[in-house]
């Protein structure tokens, strides 16, 4: 089946730095999906986009739809210990079809 | 508040018993979703179910079973049928095309 991959698989960050990561597929999706997951606990959806191109922020968080459609960046802006935690991406190739999660970025935050 | 909600959050039991795992939600929402999650990887779909009395597979739905006799309501049964079942359930639910809310998820462990 579809697949998505994420990179960095992990990263260790010092507080107040800016972090980036990305997500790709070798096939198109309409909506990319970004969301965190705490240890123990299920994801919370940070962001939604719909259009290629499309750039979204919530607070620190900003996040991209590749004009190619086929992948997607997530950037956080002066991270705090809070931010620790899994990211996952998930995209759906169209309406009605099921989203395809990849496998996380582990962030850690240094103080 | 509105919310899904899976019970328990912790499972244990012995290899070769089936065990049920809840998931209810009061978010009025049409479909219903049950994911597995190992560690380093995706979420896999196990079933959904887009309206009441009505479910399909997922991508691995082998040795789980599920029933949707009420719309709040997607219970997932892990059958002994399951070679490897120690892992972090999550159920989910959705309206429309909108993104997937997310329980906090119940972790199985089979010994």
């Amino acid at each position: 089946g579809q697949q998505l991959n994420q990179s960095p698989q992990s990263m260790f960050i010092q507080e107040g730095e800016d972090v980036s990561m990305n997500c790709t597929s070798s096939s198109i999706f309409n909506t990319w999906l970004w969301y965190k997951q705490d240890p123990g606990e299920g994801p919370v959806l940070l962001i939604a986009l719909y259009k290629a191109g499309e750039l979204t922020s919530n607070g620190r968080l900003t996040a991209q739809f590749g004009i190619t459609r086929k992948d997607s960046f997530l950037n956080i802006s002066a991270s705090i210990p809070s931010d620790v935690g899994i990211y996952f991406c998930a995209g759906r190739p169209s309406y009605g079809q099921n989203f395809v999660f990849g496998p996380g970025t582990r962030l850690s935050v240094l103080p | 508040d509105g919310g899904i909600t899976q019970s328990p959050k912790y499972l244990f039991r012995k290899e070769g018993q089936n065990v049920t795992l809840s998931c209810e939600q009061n978010l009025n929402h049409d479909a219903m979703y049950w994911y597995r999650q190992d560690p380093g990887q995706g979420l896999r779909l196990i079933y959904y179910s887009q309206i009441v009395n009505d479910f399909q597979k997922g991508d691995i739905a082998e040795g789980y079973s599920v029933s949707r006799e009420k719309k709040e309501s997607f219970p997932l049964t892990v059958t002994s049928a399951q070679k490897n079942p120690t892992a972090f359930y999550l159920c989910a639910s959705s309206v429309d095309s909108s993104p997937l809310h997310f329980g906090n998820g119940t972790r199985l462990t089979v010994t």
